[in-house]
């Protein structure tokens, strides 16, 4: 089975940096994706790793370590825009697809 | 424009009446979806089809059905609702399973008195 787990909530600054840590326990590995999800909206995707390594898009950076079970979404720059759930799901084979409960970020001015 | 819809967005009914979600796509996607979405719990996969006429189960199936008739279409059905499929629903679709970007609707929440 899979285990997926991240913090529930967090708080940040606007302006300032924030890592959203997420970490996994699965078996044949096919992917980590982290999704953005405003209140009462669709989530919509952010980014995909499948290799260990940072993926820069904009402002926002994921991390992969493969043999840690870790990944890690970087928000620079905050805005108050930013503020909304984001998720985190693993892919196991080409159609096992699980979502952990979120993080609930908060910025503040 | 470049969508998932689903319909209704909103449904309060009463248990043991069957109704039934849709769910369109325009993108011509292989891959479709529906997720359930519950505080506490994320997103739950309900039922997955990776082309017409080919479904499956994800984790959450029972109380349940689908169909995939058409590429474009991938209802939720509920045979006979109980208060504990009082969800919020999303249907997805990709361009095909192993795509690394889902598309979701807006969503659907059910209230099953």
């Amino acid at each position: 089975g899979q285990n997926i787990d991240q913090p529930t909530e967090m708080t940040a600054t606007e302006g300032a940096i924030v890592q959203i840590n997420c970490t996994y326990q699965t078996s044949g590995f096919n992917g980590l994706f982290w999704y953005q999800q405003h209140a009462g909206e669709a989530p919509t995707f952010l980014s995909y790793n499948v290799l260990d390594g940072l993926e820069e898009k904009g402002r926002f950076s994921s991390f992969l370590s493969r043999s840690k079970g870790y990944s890690y979404l970087l928000l620079k720059e905050l805005q108050m825009k930013d503020s909304a759930s984001y998720l985190c799901a693993v892919r196991a084979g080409h159609n096992d697809m699980r979502f952990g409960a979120g993080t609930r970020l908060t910025v503040k001015p | 424009e470049a969508q998932v819809t689903q319909n209704p967005r909103y449904l309060i009914t009463v248990t043991g009446k069957k109704l039934t979600v849709t769910c369109s796509q325009n993108m011509n996607h292989e891959y479709m979806s529906w997720y359930r979405q519950d505080p506490g719990l994320g997103l739950r996969q309900i039922y997955y089809s990776m082309n017409v006429e080919v479904t499956d189960k994800g984790d959450v199936p029972e109380g349940y059905k689908v169909s995939r008739k058409e590429k474009r279409n991938f209802p939720l059905i509920l045979e006979s609702p109980s208060p504990n499929q009082t969800s919020l629903y999303f249907c997805a679709s990709s361009l095909s399973s192993g795509s690394y970007e889902q598309f979701f609707g807006p969503g659907t929440r059910l209230t099953v008195l």
